[in-house]
Formats: structure tokens, C-alpha cells, sequence
């Protein structure tokens, strides 16, 4: 079935610092690939999306690029804020399907000042 | 607008108790899903409605677990008796029609001693 994996976290990065959280998946066809963050006590977030291969999704700063080539959708950031602080879910959902989220475990960011 | 609304915010029974979730859509919404969040993991839909019509409950463990929408709007997650690994978040979110990109709320926290 399909799936989403992401790296382990916490990740701890000082404000200012480049981030980058890996994002790798397994689906037949062309899924829709997405981010989500989850602040402290509240629900999930979509920051950015990517809806076929080679495109761009991008939002507050953040970035990630459809590859279809290594399934991958890594989330970056070229300088991060201690407001960045968060969860971070990637997911897909499937072409055609019912636009239920297959999501990630998740990857917590600590930024420090 | 108004955002998904979820209460209590948070729950603490003892196991073998009842327990009820609430979730109100962003008005016009129409489909409807509650999700399971255990810590350290992605959510896990548990029950998607479609107007007051269950489109996909093959995930809800229907000997402990039910939901209702019964006017299509809000709904309640119930979970009786609660067991210790019921112990998670309860995410709500609403889908506006002919998009894919769900809207969820804060959540509900349960802890189940």
C-alpha cells in the first residue's frame, strides 16, 4: 500500500540555520504530496503542496520539490525563526482517490535563538 | 471564516469509561472525517462522512468506537468502554467541495489511565 517516510526528529537547529527534513514515499501513480505542520496544541496545517512531478510547492519561506525520480519531497528552508518550531507531517494523497492523506510519523523542529 | 471547532480540548478518564468528541465543519463543508493521533505517528483516519452518510468506517474498531452526523453538519466520536491505547489525539477536519485540501481542527486530547 502506499506510504510515507520521513526522517526521525527531533531536529534542533539554531535561528538562522538552513533546514532540510527528508521526505520519501511509495505510491503507484501520481500522487499529490504534501506538507503540514502542527504548531503546539493545534491541529494540522497545510503549508505547502505539489500536485505532479518536477512541480514546486512553497509557502512562508518553505519549499519542496516533486521528484518523481527518487519519490522524493524534501522540505527546506534557507533561514529558520524560532516561531518555526512545530511538527511537520509529510503526506500524499492518491489521483482520483477519496483526498484521504496518507501522512508521515512526522518530524518535530526545535529552533533555538 | 470560522475553522473547524473541536471539543473539549481536553479529556482525562479512567479506562472502561466513556467519552465523547465533538466537531463542528467549516460551515458549507460537507464531507466530514475523525482521525486517530497517537503520539509520535501520523494521524489515521478513522471514519470519513459525506453529509450525514458514512463513506468510509473500515478503520473505526466498531466493537468500542461510533460516530454520528445525523444533520449532516456537526458531529460526535464516542468511544465506550476506553481503552488505555485509546490514549491519543482526535483530529476533526472538513473538505469543501471539488478540493483536496482538508481543513482540520485543534484537536482533542485523551488520556486514558
Amino acid at each position: 500500500g502506499d506510504s510515507v517516510t520521513q526522517m526521525e526528529g527531533p531536529v534542533t537547529l539554531s535561528e538562522e540555520a538552513f533546514l532540510t527534513i527528508n521526505c520519501t514515499y511509495t505510491a503507484t501513480g501520481y500522487p499529490s504530496l504534501f506538507w503540514y505542520v502542527q504548531y503546539p496544541g493545534e491541529g494540522l496545517q497545510l503549508l505547502l503542496k505539489a500536485t505532479k512531478a518536477d512541480d514546486k510547492g512553497s509557502n512562508k519561506g518553505f519549499e519542496a520539490t516533486y521528484r518523481k525520480e527518487t519519490t522524493s519531497f524534501h522540505l527546506e528552508k534557507g533561514s529558520v525563526q524560532v516561531s518555526d518550531s512545530a511538527v511537520y507531517f509529510c503526506a500524499l494523497t492518491k489521483a482520483g482517490g477519496s483526498y484521504i492523506p496518507t501522512f508521515g510519523r512526522g518530524t518535530s523542529l526545535i529552533v533555538h535563538p | 471564516e470560522a475553522g473547524v471547532a473541536q471539543s473539549p480540548r481536553y479529556k482525562i478518564i479512567e479506562k472502561r469509561q466513556s467519552v465523547a468528541f465533538w466537531c463542528n465543519p467549516i460551515s458549507g463543508h460537507a464531507t466530514l472525517y475523525w482521525y486517530q493521533q497517537i503520539l509520535g505517528q501520523g494521524p489515521k483516519l478513522l471514519i470519513q462522512f459525506q453529509n450525514n452518510g458514512v463513506v468510509d468506517d473500515s478503520q473505526l474498531p466498531k466493537d468500542r468506537f461510533s460516530a454520528e452526523r445525523l444533520k449532516g453538519v456537526d458531529s460526535t466520536l464516542k468511544i465506550q468502554p476506553a481503552k488505555l491505547e485509546d490514549s491519543a489525539v482526535y483530529l476533526c477536519a472538513s473538505l469543501p467541495a471539488y478540493q483536496e485540501t482538508q481543513y482540520f481542527g485543534p484537536g482533542t486530547r485523551l488520556l486514558v489511565l
